[in-house]
């Protein structure tokens, strides 16, 4: 059974970059595509982007001159990178597989909040 | 940029009810959605993948249907540990991947 655990700090202060790993577990991270979702509190989900041990992604156009996603296929991690942060990328945010075009197994999510 | 808009936002059913919630999408997307529920305080939760499949696992009171611009999720027999949240996803299209913005189901 995969399991996903979203872990990096829990307040970045705004310009910053927020940083983020998913460790992959109970199966390789070479099986599926991997994404970033995340809630801020109160709404709703808006998906970030993907990356695939082979080296495809695909970012978000809204987010995408500010996200980067790779994968640490030695480590079964993969990490979210978001510059320039402000108060509204305060969210909730998840790992998650993708299989078939479907958000599959979800980490628990990490609360990061931008605040000086 | 392909929109998926989601109805009602909120609802109140009793249990046994028959519920329905709707997405429409801004362009044809053929059966490009999945169905998720999300209870308080919980992870998003697969129920329904490619419009009408039911994600194994996942009760048989739920169900999907539709095609092009117009999807539903209906649960038929509502339970009360059916309160969540649910969203609608397409996977067509830019950005890849959008959700709807919600529906807040309460029992009366």
């Amino acid at each position: 059974q995969v399991q996903l655990q979203e872990s990096g700090p829990g307040l970045v202060k705004p310009s910053e970059t927020l940083s983020l790993t998913c460790t992959v577990s109970g199966g390789s991270i070479t099986d599926y595509h991997w994404s970033w979702i995340r809630q801020p509190p109160g709404k709703g989900l808006e998906w970030i982007g993907y990356v695939h041990y082979s080296g495809s992604n695909d970012y978000n156009p809204s987010l995408k001159s500010r996200v980067t996603i790779s994968i640490d296929t030695s480590k079964n991690q993969f990490s979210l990178k978001l510059s320039s942060v402000t108060a509204a990328d305060t969210a909730v945010y998840y790992c998650a597989s993708l299989i078939d075009n479907a958000f599959d197994i979800w980490g628990q999510g990490t609360l990061v909040t931008v605040s000086s | 940029d392909i929109q998926m808009t989601q109805s009602p936002s909120s609802l109140s059913a009793s249990v046994g009810d028959r519920v329905t919630i709707t997405c429409q999408a801004s362009q044809d997307i053929s059966n490009y959605v999945n169905w998720y529920q999300q209870k308080p305080g919980k992870t998003p939760k697969l129920l329904i993948y490619d419009a009408s499949n039911l994600e194994t696992g996942v009760p048989s009171r739920f169900s999907g249907s539709g095609s092009g611009t117009d999807f539903s999720l209906t649960i038929s027999n509502l339970q009360p540990e059916d309160i969540a949240t649910y969203y609608c996803q397409k996977y067509s299209g830019v950005p890849r991947f959008t959700f709807g913005q919600g529906t807040k189901l309460g029992i009366k």
